[in-house]
């Protein structure tokens, strides 16, 4: 079964600052990988997507990396702002099934 | 397109009473999901289709039961409502199993 933990929990930082969020899972046979954000009280919006066969992905001022191997993937925001604060949400996807399986997300604070 | 739309946004259940979930998108997306997502926690996955007529269950089904007669539709049914089922709901697609998934904005359950 597929264990998905994300570090830290939550992380508070001021605006400016690069943010490093960190998504680990335990079975490396994925078929790729997403990262969502989650605003309060609202659903989940995609961010970025990585095939298995990438090691990164770049959308503005996002990067997500990606190491099968090792079973990580970080997601890098640059120059924070406070538009960033969310809850941010991994989600590997298996190859088998095509199940995804969430981390419990890293809730992030931007303060201006 | 409106995407993956979901009702109603709110209700409140008694326990025992029994209640569906809608969920319908607009993408022409074969695979479809449902998860529930309980305070400060993460996404568990409760039911999924990988199109019409296909169904399969995910890591928390007791409870619940789904049906996936069209692309477009894919309602959750809860029968026997219990306390444990308060959560939010949401309704997730994607075309396949290369492309980013798409959420609803969710059904916010309470039941008492």
């Amino acid at each position: 079964k597929q264990e998905v933990t994300q570090i830290p929990a939550a992380l508070s930082v001021p605006e400016g600052e690069n943010l490093v969020l960190n998504c680990s899972f335990t079975d490396s046979a994925i078929y790729n990988l997403q990262w969502f954000r989650q605003d309060p009280g609202k659903g989940l919006t995609s961010l970025l997507l990585i095939q298995s066969s990438q090691r990164e992905q770049t959308s503005g001022r996002l990067n997500a990396s990606l190491d099968k191997s090792s079973g990580r993937s970080t997601l890098y925001i640059a120059a924070s702002q406070p538009g960033d604060s969310a809850t941010y949400l991994c989600a590997p996807i298996k190859a088998a099934g095509n199940k995804l399986t969430f981390g419990g997300g890293t809730r992030v604070l931007v303060k201006p | 397109n409106a995407g993956v739309t979901q009702t109603p946004k709110f209700r409140i259940l008694k326990i025992g009473q029994s209640m569906t979930l809608q969920c319908t998108q607009d993408m022409n997306h074969n695979y479809m999901y449902w998860y529930r997502q309980d305070p400060g926690m993460g996404l568990k996955l409760i039911y999924y289709s990988v199109g019409a007529g296909i169904t399969d269950k995910g890591e928390v089904p007791n409870g619940y039961n789904v049906s996936r007669s069209t692309t477009e539709d894919f309602p959750l049914r809860l029968e026997l409502a219990a306390p444990s089922q308060t959560s939010v709901y949401f309704c997730a697609s994607r075309l396949t199993g290369d492309s980013p998934l798409h959420f609803g904005n969710g059904t916010r359950l309470t039941v008492t």
